[in-house]
C-alpha cells in the first residue's frame, strides 16, 4: 500500500489559518472514519493532535479541526502561533492494512 | 503522567539483530494496554512494526513478520523489540507507541522521542 499523499510543506502567518490534506484510496481514508493526525516537532515525541477524524485528545486546543471528504482528510489549524510550525503526519487504519502520510511541514512566517 | 523512552545501538552492521527497548514510566504496562513499535525511515516514510497486548498476544506487520519479535519485560516495565538480519533499509528511527483500541492502532495516543538507529558496515 503507498503511503497517503500529504503536501511537502504549507506555510502561514500567525493568526492565519492553513489547512493540510490527507489522500488515500477507498480501501483506507474513504472506508472509514480512524483517520488520525501528530503533530512532530523534531527531536520531541510525536504528539496525536486528531483521531476518528475529529475528535481532540484532551488538552489539544479547538484551533486543531478534521475534516474528511471522499478519500481525502484534512487538518484546519486556526489562528496560527509561531509553536504550530512543526512536521504534521496523518494515519489510516484501514483493518487489513495500516499507512502512513508522507508529513507535511508547517512554517509560521 | 505516562511517558515512553527508546534505547538501543545507534549503529548495527549488517545481517546483525538489532535490540531495542522502551521504557515506559508513570504506568505499569502489566496492568492493560497495546503497546508497540513504529519506525520512520528515509525510503519507506513511517510505518507501523509490531504491537503486544498486555496479556502478551502480539502483532506483526506482514511484510517484517518474519524478522521480528516483540516482548513485554514486566519486571522492568519495558517493551522490547528484535529485528534480525537487518540491511540498510532497516536505518530508521523507531518509536516506542501506545496503539489504541485495536492491535495495529486506530490511532497512536502516547509515542516516545524515537531512537535512530544506522545499519551499516
Amino acid at each position: 500500500q503507498s503511503a497517503l499523499t500529504q503536501p511537502r510543506s504549507v506555510s502561514g502567518s500567525p493568526g492565519q489559518s492553513v489547512t493540510i490534506s490527507c489522500t488515500g484510496t477507498s480501501s483506507d481514508v474513504g472506508a472509514n472514519n480512524y483517520v488520525s493526525w501528530y503533530q512532530h516537532h523534531p527531536g520531541k515525541a510525536p504528539q496525536l493532535i486528531l483521531y476518528y477524524v475529529t475528535e481532540r485528545p484532551s488538552g489539544v486546543p479547538d484551533r486543531f479541526s478534521g475534516s474528511k471528504s471522499g478519500n481525502t482528510a484534512s487538518l484546519t489549524i486556526s489562528g496560527l502561533q509561531a509553536d504550530d510550525e512543526a512536521d504534521y503526519f496523518c494515519y489510516s487504519y484501514a483493518g487489513t492494512y495500516t499507512v502512513f502520510g508522507g508529513g507535511t511541514k508547517l512554517t509560521v512566517l | 503522567q505516562v511517558q515512553l523512552q527508546e534505547s538501543g545501538p545507534a549503529l548495527v552492521r549488517p545481517s546483525q539483530t538489532l535490540f531495542l527497548t522502551c521504557t515506559v514510566s508513570g504506568y505499569s504496562i502489566s496492568s492493560g494496554f497495546y503497546w508497540g513499535w513504529v519506525r520512520q525511515s528515509p525510503g519507506q516514510g513511517l510505518e507501523w512494526i509490531a504491537t503486544i497486548y498486555h496479556k502478551g498476544s502480539t502483532y506483526y506487520n506482514p511484510s517484517l513478520k518474519t524478522r521480528v519479535t516483540i516482548f513485554l519485560d514486566k519486571t522492568n516495565n519495558q517493551i522490547s523489540l528484535t529485528l534480525e538480519s537487518v540491511t540498510a533499509a532497516d536505518t530508521a528511527i523507531y518509536y516506542c507507541v501506545r496503539p489504541r483500541i485495536a492491535s495495529a492502532g486506530h490511532y497512536f495516543d502516547l509515542w516516545g522521542q524515537g531512537t535512530s538507529v544506522t545499519v551499516s558496515s
